[in-house]
């Protein structure tokens, strides 16, 4: 079954400090990938997206992220984070078979001591 | 500016009520999504909609029904048979295997 697994509950990082975000995913062939970054109370925003191609994408507000097959893997980073940064991240999967469906991960909360 | 538009932001259902959410898109986007959030938890496709008049259910589809008249309205109806309501609702759309763009999502209480 198609899954995305997000190890992570919460992180708790230094402002300045860098960050990893951890996504993992079981699917089948070529899959479409997303950040999505939500504050509280608010929808989600997208931060960037893997379709094809350099699978080191590049997003909003400072963040990448790399697509690793081998691993399975599209982790999200960012070198320095701000304060602001604080919010809730969800990573997710889709397909070209799928109708525009999505799954996604149960997400990463993100706290940023000063 | 083009977006999606949920209304209302806060709602209240009595026992035994059915209401409905709005979803409204500018974005000229052919497929619509409801998804559920409910604390700690990722989201949870209810049904989505990938032309006018048709639509689809996703993975907690019971207890919920839809309409899609026009490309531009999705709207939810959380019926009496859905039992545990409470929770945040957030509605996409998307251009077919595109990237979803979300609404600011309707918070559903029992009162």
């Amino acid at each position: 079954a198609q899954s995305v697994t997000q190890p992570d509950i919460h992180i708790t990082v230094s402002e300045g400090a860098s960050l990893e975000l951890r996504c993992n995913y079981s699917y089948g062939a070529t899959p479409y990938l997303f950040w999505y970054v939500q504050s509280p109370g608010q929808g989600l925003q997208l931060l960037l997206k893997y379709f094809s191609g350099d699978t080191l994408v590049q997003g909003i507000k400072g963040f990448e992220a790399e697509f690793k097959r081998s691993q399975s893997s599209f982790n999200l980073r960012k070198p320095s984070v701000h304060w602001s940064d604080a919010a809730e991240y969800f990573c997710a999967v889709g397909e070209d078979n799928q109708g525009g469906k999505l799954i996604f991960g149960q997400g990463t909360e993100l706290s940023v001591k000063p | 500016d083009g977006g999606i538009t949920q209304s209302p932001k806060y709602l209240f259902r009595k026992e035994g009520q059915n209401v409905t959410l709005s979803c409204e898109q500018n974005l000229n986007h052919d497929a619509m999504y409801w998804y559920r959030q409910d604390p700690g938890q990722g989201l949870r496709l209810i049904y989505y909609s990938q032309i006018v008049n048709d639509f689809q259910k996703g993975d907690i589809a019971e207890g919920y029904s839809v309409s899609r008249e026009k490309k531009e309205s999705f709207p939810l109806t959380v019926t009496s048979a859905q039992k545990n309501p409470t929770a945040f609702y957030l509605c996409a759309s998307s251009i077919s295997s595109g990237a979803q763009h979300f609404g600011d999502g309707t918070r559903l209480s029992i009162l």
